[in-house]
């Protein structure tokens, strides 16, 4: 069963406005959470994180917030550009213990388009 | 040079071929990963490698065999796979496998079609 979950598979606004973009979770360990962007014939890139101790992080345009108690995090990009176009994942991480990697659990990701 | 350069790109093999993917990242991290990514699924980890020793591997079948000779470069070997494995192949690395929050740097992909 996905822990991560990305419910919209696509999304689309108009340019100017604000782009959400929503990801629930289901593991009370995750500590961390992600947003990486992905552009067609290109690797994700990692574009912002939150520490599961805050509620909000921003970054330029992008803000990201977490609400612990519903298990759910969204992005928020704004003004949005035809340039934010791209498939974007949300991410979760929890620390893997004494040794172990501190893997990451992506959504299957949400692909955004911003109309001119 | 971008950060995780990863080659080929597009692959097309038949199920009794033997290939290898290439990875190569000039970030100076110490941890290097190979994920699945098939259609409208999440990527999947498959392999973690941490100062070149492999650390995870995520009960992944042993037609696919990596090989880390050291933090800079990742293979992974393929042999007898089946149609299903086509998928797209995502290397990344990052500085420590168990840094906080470990934000990976991805490669491009390679693109495998099993015919």
């Amino acid at each position: 069963d996905q822990q991560v979950k990305q419910n919209s598979p696509s999304l689309s606004v108009q340019e100017g406005r604000i782009s959400i973009l929503n990801c629930d979770y289901t593991n009370s360990m995750f500590d961390y959470f992600l947003w990486y962007k992905k552009y067609p014939a290109e690797g994700p890139t990692f574009l912002i994180s939150i520490s599961s101790i805050k509620d909000k992080n921003e970054d330029g345009r992008f803000t990201v917030f977490l609400n612990k108690s519903a298990k759910h995090l969204s992005l928020h990009i704004v003004p949005s550009q035809p340039g934010d176009s791209a498939v974007y994942f949300c991410a979760a991480s929890a620390n893997g213990g004494f040794g172990s990697a501190r893997q990451l659990t992506f959504g299957s990701g949400t692909q955004l388009t911003v109309l001119p | 040079e971008t950060g995780v350069t990863q080659t080929p790109r597009h692959l097309v093999m038949g199920m009794t071929n033997k290939k290898s993917l290439k990875c190569e990242q000039h970030l100076g991290h110490n941890a290097m990963y190979w994920y699945k990514q098939s259609a409208k699924k999440p990527l999947e980890l498959m392999f973690v490698y941490n100062f070149k020793e492999q650390t995870e591997n995520n009960s992944v079948p042993s037609r696919f065999s990596p090989e880390c000779p050291n933090s800079s470069h990742l293979f992974l070997h393929l042999h007898t796979l089946q149609p299903e494995d086509s998928a797209l192949y995502l290397c990344a690395s990052s500085l420590s496998p168990s840094g906080s929050p470990n934000i990976q740097y991805f490669g491009a992909g390679t693109r495998l079609s099993v015919l």
